[in-house]
């Protein structure tokens, strides 16, 4: 089975741009959560969707939003980037049946530079 | 962003060694989980617990889930060259909310 497929690996962009991230999560995965990932922060929450909704929310600014598609795909936007938003993001799926076994799967992630 | 206090921060071990690791947090959580992760790559589920006092092994990982429900242990035996790597302990508070607080992260290295 598939895993979760980040694309693209990774970017360059310009401060002040903006730059949409995607996520293929497991098939049947209704869930995806993205995270943050830095040398000084280590790994942040910043959202999950669930059939469409977002669920959950982390502590980041506005400019970072996301969404999640019918097919369970979710795409995340960061808007006006700043130096600052240099990092692997990671996208990872799951499925939410409460207690027991479940799958919470991360992707290869995507690793953006701003210069 | 919160973070929880895992240690040692790294280790530098011989193969053969094993190791043990800790995750500790002001708050509960219902599930704890491990991971390793590599250069570039996303983090990997090695274990995951879910009850309170569960000790749980996949082959030479043992992860043992406090009875507090505000600490995580995770031991290796017998390392080898292929442990080498960062490892993430993980917290999730609610069953259907798929937040997860990470630690800070245990680097382990190998010496020759």
């Amino acid at each position: 089975k598939a895993g979760v497929t980040q694309t693209p690996r990774y970017l360059i962009k310009t401060r002040g741009q903006q730059v949409t991230l995607s996520c293929s999560p497991i098939s049947g995965h209704r869930s995806v959560s993205w995270y943050q990932q830095t040398p000084g922060q280590g790994l942040q929450f910043l959202f999950e969707y669930f059939s469409e909704t977002q669920r959950n929310k982390g502590n980041f600014p506005g400019r970072f939003s996301g969404r999640q598609f019918s097919n369970s795909r979710s795409e995340m936007n960061v808007s006006t980037l700043e130096l600052g938003d240099s990092a692997l993001y990671l996208c990872a799926s799951s499925q939410s049946l409460g207690r027991g076994n479940y799958g919470y799967t991360f992707g290869s992630g995507t690793r953006l530079t701003v210069v | 962003g919160q973070q929880l206090n895992q240690s040692p921060q790294s280790m530098f071990i011989q193969e053969g060694e094993d190791v043990s690791m800790n995750c500790t947090s002001s708050s509960i959580f219902n599930t704890w989980l491990w991971y390793k992760q590599d250069p570039g790559e996303g983090p990997v589920l090695l274990i995951a617990l879910y009850k309170a006092g569960e000790l749980t092994s996949n082959g030479r990982l043992t992860a043992q889930f406090g009875i507090t429900r505000k600490d995580s242990f995770l031991n290796i035996s017998a390392s080898i060259p292929s442990d080498v790597g960062i490892y993430f302990c993980a917290g999730r508070y609610d069953f259907g909310n798929e937040k997860l607080t990470f630690g800070t992260g245990t680097r382990l290295t190998i010496i020759p």
